[in-house]
């Protein structure tokens, strides 16, 4: 257990749908990070929030859509994802409000598919 | 383009044996890490090294840093089927983005 949770641990979606997913950090920390895990490629940093604000949004489709309502919590509301998007998605936290680049903390991941 | 990249992209070896890995990056850094990912779950960090370290071990582990060489490695002694695993180098470079490489998978047989 790393202390960072994320629900659900799997997820089956069609085109159409709308859903969300959560992660949430008991470890106090300040920065929290959403990942995209695809089959063969490096993780690919989605967002980031420092201090409940967006500060990282890297390039990512407008039918992902983040949301951090206090430190402790993050989401990344899904609609109308393709079959492409299907992938494991990582949430992570750290005590980093500076960016430094310091240890991250992952959750176990939320395995998605699309149909 | 990649910021790391590990070499290789798959490793199997013997109980027993010592795993080493490799990841050789592209800017400057502020630091490296090492992480650890099971099939299909979370990464566990393993350990970080700052820029201006050149070794640190954690138990079994002993990471170098060679920043002339922008490389870095990982040496797992006295592997265990337990380590059987994905391993990952990222690099972090001031702010936020902590970039990861594709990986080196590690199979331990017993």
């Amino acid at each position: 257990e790393t202390g960072v949770t994320q629900t659900p641990r799997h997820l089956v979606m069609g085109m159409t749908n709308k859903k969300s997913l959560k992660c949430e950090q008991h470890l106090g920390h300040n920065a929290m990070y959403w990942y995209k895990q695809s089959a063969k490629k490096p993780l690919e940093l989605m967002f980031v929030y420092s201090l409940e604000e967006r500060v990282e949004n890297n390039s990512v489709p407008s039918r992902f859509s983040p949301e951090c309502p206090n430190s402790s919590h993050l989401f990344l509301h899904l609609h109308t994802l393709q079959p492409e998007d299907s992938a494991l998605y990582l949430c992570a936290s750290s005590q980093d409000p500076a960016g430094r680049g310091d240890t991250q903390y992952f959750g176990p991941g939320t395995r998605l598919t699309v149909l | 383009s990649q910021q790391g990249e590990e070499d290789p992209q798959a490793l199997s070896i013997q109980e027993g044996e010592n795993a080493t890995m490799n990841c050789s990056y592209k800017t400057s850094i502020n630091n490296l890490q090492w992480y650890r990912q099971n099939s299909g779950r979370g990464l566990v960090h393993l350990i970080l090294i700052r820029s201006n370290e050149r070794e640190k071990h954690s138990g079994r582990l002993r990471v170098t840093l060679d920043t002339s060489k922008k490389s870095s490695s990982l040496l797992i002694t006295a592997s265990r089927a337990a380590d059987t695993a994905s391993y990952f180098c990222a690099t972090g470079t001031g702010g936020f983005k902590t970039i990861f490489g594709a990986g080196t998978r590690l199979f331990v047989k017993a």
